[in-house]
């Protein structure tokens, strides 16, 4: 049974710090990861997608990473602001199943 | 595309009444999901559909709770009767197809009292 786990479950940073949040799984055999932030009493909504066959995707200061046979993926925030508190979530997709989640890392950016 | 629409977006309810969560996925997706998100266990899945048939419902804590796909704009979760061990934030997601992105509605927070 897959397993999804995020470290560390929260994290506090300064204004301008570069930050790296960590998701490992247990089971190699994925189709993709998905990286998700979720605001205080809202939906998810998506940040990144990495298919299996990528290392790596970008959108903006956020970079996702991915090694698949090691089983951990990487979100790299760079120059992180206030704005950027949220809790980041980690989302394998199995084939023939449906995507399994992390518990999350709750980040806080102080001004 | 208004997104993934789920109602009521919260609801309180007395215990061993019947609750029904509602969602609306985005049009053209095919696969629905319900997920529950407490503190403690974080996202759970429930459900999932695959154009309109149950494919999964390994999820489903006890036969209190079942989920219906009418058609492929619609789907209902139902918890009857309701217990105060019920109570999270219920999330309704859909996607087109495995390798794309999910999409989550606002969810809807059940408090059962």
């Amino acid at each position: 049974k897959q397993e999804v786990t995020q470290i560390p479950a929260a994290l506090s940073v300064p204004e301008g710090e570069n930050l790296v949040l960590n998701c490992s799984f247990t089971d190699s055999a994925i189709y993709n990861l998905q990286w998700f932030r979720q605001d205080p009493g809202k939906g998810l909504t998506s940040l990144l997608l990495i298919q299996s066959s990528q290392r790596e995707q970008t959108s903006g200061r956020l970079n996702a990473s991915l090694d698949k046979s090691s089983g951990r993926s990487t979100l790299y925030i760079a120059a992180s602001q206030p704005g950027d508190s949220a809790t980041y979530l980690c989302a394998v997709n199995q084939a023939g199943t449906a995507l399994i989640f992390g518990k999350g890392t709750t980040l806080s950016v102080s001004s | 595309d208004a997104g993934v629409i789920q109602s009521p977006r919260h609801e309180v309810t007395e215990m061993g009444q019947e609750v029904t969560l509602r969602c609306k996925p985005i049009s053209g997706h095919d696969y629905l999901f319900w997920y529950r998100q407490t503190m403690m266990r974080g996202l759970e899945l429930l459900i999932y559909f695959n154009n309109n048939v149950p494919i999964d419902d390994s999820g489903m804590p006890e036969d209190r709770f079942s989920a219906k796909m009418p058609n492929a704009s619609f789907s209902t979760l139902k918890i009857q009767p309701s217990e105060p061990r019920d109570s999270a934030v219920y999330f309704c997601a859909s996607w087109g197809h495995p390798n794309t992105e999910a999409f989550f509605g606002q969810g809807t927070r059940l408090t059962v009292v």
